[in-house]
């Protein structure tokens, strides 16, 4: 299975800290991606890294990518309390399947 | 911007009963997806197609059946609901693979709809 494994399962913070959430999964890849989900409702896309990247940058989200060890990281800077949301790491290898897995719940407290 | 709109945010049903899923999305992408979440689990792959009246199995298909018609439109089916299909039922469409200069794969995101809300008493 090419199922992300999201470490740890759960997180709190307080608001301004940063928060790092790690992935890591089993086979090689072509890409891997990150999404969010608040409570009670769909994913949302926040970025994605592919295979011959080892870093990248989106306003407060910082991805990385160790294709050797087969993992990634998030993290997010400065959070606030409107990140508090499921964190889902996604690696795809095939034709558009991809396998989430259980992801990372943040709670960032005000 | 992309929307992907699923027929319902909540629906009660009872054992037995058919159930139909719909969902829509107005960006014209070849892949769309059923998933189902329950907490512990993460999301699950029930089906996904990449075509019109193409269909593949993910990896949770039994129990479930799906429609696909029309590009727009991806129909997840629960022939005889049961208790142990209530969960959360996402939906999610994404452009086929496209080919980057140099024969470099660029496999596109999914983009979620919210959701529904499945209960099966």
């Amino acid at each position: 299975s090419q199922q992300g494994e999201e470490d740890p399962q759960a997180l709190s913070i307080q608001e301004g800290e940063n928060a790092t959430m790690n992935c890591s999964y089993k086979t090689s890849i072509n890409n891997l991606q990150w999404y969010r989900q608040n409570s009670g409702r769909g994913l949302v896309h926040l970025i994605l890294i592919r295979s011959n990247e080892r870093e990248k940058h989106s306003g407060r989200l910082r991805v990385t990518l160790d294709t050797s060890k087969k993992s990634s990281s998030l993290l997010i800077t400065a959070s606030r309390a409107a990140d508090t949301a499921s964190y889902f790491c996604a690696p795809k290898t095939s034709y558009d399947k991809v396998i989430f897995g259980p992801g990372t719940s943040l709670s960032v407290i005000p | 911007d992309v929307k992907v709109t699923q027929s319902s945010r909540y629906l009660v049903k009872r054992t037995g009963e058919k159930v139909f899923l719909e969902c829509v999305q107005d960006m014209d992408h070849e892949n769309m997806f059923w998933y189902r979440q329950d907490p512990g689990l993460g999301l699950r792959l029930i089906y996904f197609s990449y075509d019109v009246k193409m269909k593949e199995k993910g990896d949770i298909p039994e129990g479930y059946s799906v429609s696909r018609e029309k590009k727009e439109r991806f129909s997840l089916i629960l022939e005889s609901a049961s208790t142990n299909q209530t969960s959360m039922y996402l939906c999610a469409s994404s452009f086929g693979p496209r080919w980057l200069a140099g024969g470099t794969p660029s496999t596109d995101t999914q983009y979620f709809g919210p959701g529904t809300r499945l209960t099966v008493l």
